[in-house]
């Protein structure tokens, strides 16, 4: 059965640097999303991509954050400068037809700001 | 703006109890779509399901059912003869359809139930 794969599994980084996440969206969905999991708490929603831009990001997606699809297989998450609030689980998930389908999710990327 | 509570922080119960999960949600839309999500220790996100603001039809699947009430704006969860392997984190969550169909599926999670089942 596909799945989005995540990597890595656990990313550890000090504070200020770069960190790019990685996820491999299931083939052939089209939307494309990045959630994001501080420990202990809700789910909460970052960015959503489509058709090869942004559609819709939350207020917690600010300049430091961007999205990328390099190539016809990968998503990525960057954070250009990390803080200590960016230490949480990062989620990638995709779906066929954006709303009117459910998401799948990766298994997260365990980002540690140090 | 929509919203999703959870009022249940943690749920006990024993081996083949049967536990209901509550959910209540907001939103100005008249198409939305209802989710659930089974986080296990392990952390991953498992879907669970998915239903449209248009269908109110109870769902059942195997020891899972779900009770959407718009009347109420509840959409609950219940796992009849629950067992050990159902011990995770439970989330409910809403996607709305937008102005015009707008929406690319944002999905706002509740804060999550924390199921433990005990042998």
């Amino acid at each position: 059965e596909p799945e989005v794969t995540q990597t890595p599994s656990h990313q550890v980084t000090q504070m200020g640097q770069e960190v790019i996440l990685r996820c491999v969206p299931i083939s052939n969905h089209l939307y494309f999303y990045w959630y994001r999991q501080i420990l202990g708490q809700k789910v909460e929603f970052l960015v959503s991509f489509y058709n090869n831009e942004i559609s819709e990001k939350s207020e917690i997606f600010d300049d430091q954050f961007s999205v990328e699809r390099p190539d016809g297989s990968n998503f990525t998450l960057k954070i250009r400068s990390t803080k200590l609030e960016d230490s949480a689980m990062y989620f990638c998930a995709s779906s066929v037809r954006g709303q009117y389908d459910e998401q799948y999710f990766g298994p997260g990327t365990r980002l540690t700001v140090t | 703006a929509q919203k999703v509570t959870q009022a249940q922080t943690e749920i006990s119960v024993v081996e083949k109890e049967d536990v209901t999960l509550d959910c209540v949600y907001e939103t100005r839309d008249t198409t939305y779509y209802l989710f659930w999500y089974k986080q296990p220790p392990s952390g991953e996100l498992v879907f669970l399901i998915r239903r449209n603001s248009f269908d109110e039809q109870n769902e059942i699947s195997g020891r899972y059912s779900w009770n959407f009430q718009k009347s109420t704006s509840s959409f609950n969860f219940t796992i009849t003869a629950s067992q050990v392997v159902d011990s995770a984190v439970y989330f409910c969550a809403l996607s709305e359809a937008g102005a015009g169909g707008t929406s690319y599926g944002k999905l706002t999670f509740g804060q999550g139930t924390i199921l433990t089942v005990h042998p």
